[in-house]
């Protein structure tokens, strides 16, 4: 089966620009995940979607950061304004979220620049 | 915050068993042990989870301590290509009406040496 798709791979903006990053999870996968990852850390959860629902944005910066999943399948993530500190690699990641089974697979990830 | 600790580094020699250890002494009765790695440039890979058995796949063995205070991850025949940043994942259990999640710490940067 076809992997978690993200684009683009890379992006460099600057500072107060906005720009946004999409994903196509696996094909029949209910749960879409955005993590954010700076450099020598673990991935940090943003945003977590069931079907086009979502289940838990709490360490969203909401007042910058938006996502969306309209019709259960594509998300997009966006920022706007960006700031320095978001410079990072932003994951995507799908799970089918069924009982026993909630493994979660990621796609290659978005390497965001902020000068 | 992780309900894991990892060493930060470890290295290993190619073709030996590199055994990777993790500490979750916090861990509740029914809360997994997931193990992911990531090599350099792309996204985590899945590799095993485990509750209270030992367990094996084709990539990797996972043994977890009776008391569930620690767990090893074991890759028999390390490769060049195991070189990655190993992470140990306690999943946290869901809040009502949420899905479970994974709360990743730094991991283990593990280098496979010729």
């Amino acid at each position: 089966e076809a992997g978690v798709a993200q684009s683009p791979r890379y992006k460099i903006i600057e500072k107060r620009q906005s720009v946004a990053f999409w994903c196509n999870p696996i094909s029949g996968h209910a749960t879409l995940y955005w993590y954010q990852q700076i450099l020598g850390q673990g991935p940090k959860l943003l945003i977590q979607f069931q079907n086009n629902g979502v289940v838990d944005d709490s360490q969203l910066p909401k007042d910058r950061f938006s996502a969306e999943r309209l019709k259960g399948v594509d998300s997009t993530l966006k920022i706007q304004p960006a700031k320095l500190e978001d410079s990072a690699v932003y994951l995507c990641a799908s799970s089918r979220a069924l009982a026993g089974d909630d493994t979660q697979y990621f796609g290659p990830g978005t390497r965001l620049t902020v000068l | 915050d992780a309900k894991t600790t990892q060493p930060p580094s470890m290295d290993c020699a190619e073709g030996r068993a590199a055994n990777l250890p993790c500490n979750h002494s916090t861990i509740s009765g029914n809360e997994y042990v997931y193990w992911y790695r990531q090599i350099h440039s792309q996204g985590p890979q899945y590799i095993i989870h485990g509750l209270k058995n030992n367990e094996t796949n084709e990539m990797a063995s996972l043994i977890i301590t009776e008391d569930r205070k620690s767990s090893t991850l074991i890759l028999p025949h390390a490769t060049l290509r195991d070189t990655a940043v190993y992470y140990c994942i306690v999943r946290v259990d869901p809040q009502k009406d949420s899905n479970y999640q994974l709360i990743w710490g730094a991991g283990t940067k593990l280098i496979i040496k010729p």
